[in-house]
């Protein structure tokens, strides 16, 4: 079965300054992958996916994440960061064939100091 | 609607109460999924509907969760005899069809306590 590890469970930055949030993941094949957002009091926020192709992926609010498959790694960056991008951040993988079901990690809670 | 909306958007019971929890999913969207998130947790699958079918239900914790969707629209998680532990963020989710190249919406969760 696929799992999902997001190593950091708090991590604050300066605003202004970069950002990189980890996000592990165990599965046999190639997995489709994600990044959400959750902001307070609001729903998740599909931030990017991967699904084939690029390893490189854009998303929305100017991040980024990378696929390496060499390390099971799917890392979500933004150069600069934003107060309002003070949030928790979601790594999900999925696979098809398994129900069409999203596995999550645990989250990473961000806060961007002023 | 523009969105997934849930309803209630918070509800307290007491334990051993049965509840329900609403989801009405974007218009069109065939698959429909139902999470849980615990405080200061990840998010937990529960139940996968593929038009009013549900083929993975492996989530589901116990037998006291149950799910339905009809008309291939609206869907009902109920949760009987609820237990303190059952307390949670209950997030539905839609899509097209399942998530391959189809990005899934998320609503903004049903807040349940269980006293």
């Amino acid at each position: 079965a696929q799992s999902v590890t997001q190593p950091d469970i708090h991590i604050t930055v300066s605003e202004g300054a970069s950002l990189e949030l980890r996000c592990n993941y165990s599965y046999g094949a190639t997995p489709y992958l994600f990044w959400y957002v959750q902001s307070p009091g609001q729903g998740l926020q599909l931030l990017l996916k991967y699904f084939s192709g690029d390893t490189l992926v854009q998303g929305i609010k100017g991040f980024e994440a990378e696929f390496k498959r060499s390390q099971s790694s799917f890392n979500l960056r933004k150069p600069s960061v934003h107060w309002s991008d003070a949030a928790e951040y979601f790594c999900a993988v999925g696979v098809t064939g398994g129900g069409n079901k999203l596995t999550f990690g645990t989250g990473t809670q961000l806060k961007v100091e002023l | 609607g523009a969105g997934v909306s849930q309803s209630p958007s918070n509800k307290v019971t007491e334990k051993g109460k049965d509840v329900e929890l609403r989801c009405d999913p974007i218009s069109g969207h065939t698959a429909l999924y139902w999470y849980r998130q615990r405080l200061g947790q990840g998010l937990e699958f529960l139940i996968y509907f593929q038009g009013n079918s549900a083929p993975d239900k492996s989530g589901l914790p116990s037998d006291r969760f149950s799910a339905e969707r009809t008309g291939e629209s609206v869907s009902t998680l109920t949760i009987q005899r609820t237990q303190q532990e059952d307390s949670a963020v209950y997030l539905c989710a839609s899509s097209l069809e399942g998530f391959s190249e189809n990005t899934i919406y998320f609503g903004e969760g049903s807040w349940l306590t269980v006293v």
